[in-house]
């Protein structure tokens, strides 16, 4: 069975800096063609990506965020981390990771979400 | 960036009628066109991929038609636990992987 939880601050402060860990079991991000996203929703609002990273390490961020954004990997543990400078009360939203296997391309397990905060 | 508009926001369907929800990219996504069903609380759910193929687990009576621009959701027969927001999502030009805004189907 494949499963993500996400883990996280629920609040932060402006300026600070987001980390948020992604925990998954049921699949290996080692293996050929395997991916994992950030995508965040603000409350009452739409979803929208964030970053990836791929097996072989490759990384893509939002074209609108990338300057804020980091994303890395721990294989033996199973990890997916994203870190966001510079926080602002705007990102406030649930942010979920997902899995996005490349021979679907589309992300087809999601973790709960971890609602973040941002307010001072 | 492409841009996925879904329409209408709102759609008002009886349980057991057909509902159909649409989706167009502001430019070619070729079938690179995805759908999730969105409850309140819970994570998003894959329902579509590649425009028209079922995701793992999900009732035949979702499917998904299109290619380029314009796209459409049919759900054939709507039963109470469909009642939900429905996301498209382009994943044919990225970064960044785009989301429509969302369609709210609601009981009428």
């Amino acid at each position: 069975q494949v499963t993500l939880k996400e883990s996280g601050p629920a609040l932060v402060k402006p300026t600070q800096t987001l980390t948020v860990t992604c925990t998954f079991s049921g699949f290996s991000l080692s293996t050929n063609g395997m991916r994992v996203s950030w995508i965040r929703q603000p409350p009452g609002k739409a979803l929208e990506w964030l970053a990836r990273i791929d097996w072989d390490d490759d990384k893509f961020y939002s074209t609108s965020l990338k300057t804020r954004l980091t994303i890395s990997k721990d294989t033996s543990k199973n990890q997916v981390v994203l870190t966001m400078t510079n926080m602002d009360p705007v990102d406030t939203a649930t942010y979920y990771c997902a899995r996005q296997p490349s021979s679907l391309d589309a992300f087809d397990i999601w973790g709960q979400g971890t609602m973040v905060t941002v307010s001072s | 960036e492409i841009v996925m508009t879904q329409s209408p926001a709102t759609l008002s369907v009886s349980p057991g009628e057909r509902a159909t929800l649409s989706c167009r990219a502001s430019q070619s996504v070729i079938t690179y066109l995805a759908w999730y069903q969105q409850k309140p609380g819970q994570a998003p759910r894959l329902l579509i991929y590649g425009a028209s193929t079922r995701a793992t687990g999900i009732p035949a009576r979702f499917s998904g038609s299109g290619s380029g621009t314009e796209f459409t959701l049919t759900i054939s027969s709507l039963q109470s636990e469909d009642f939900a927001v429905y996301y498209c999502q382009q994943y044919n030009n990225w970064p960044p992987y785009t989301f429509g805004q969302g369609t709210k189907l609601e009981i009428k």
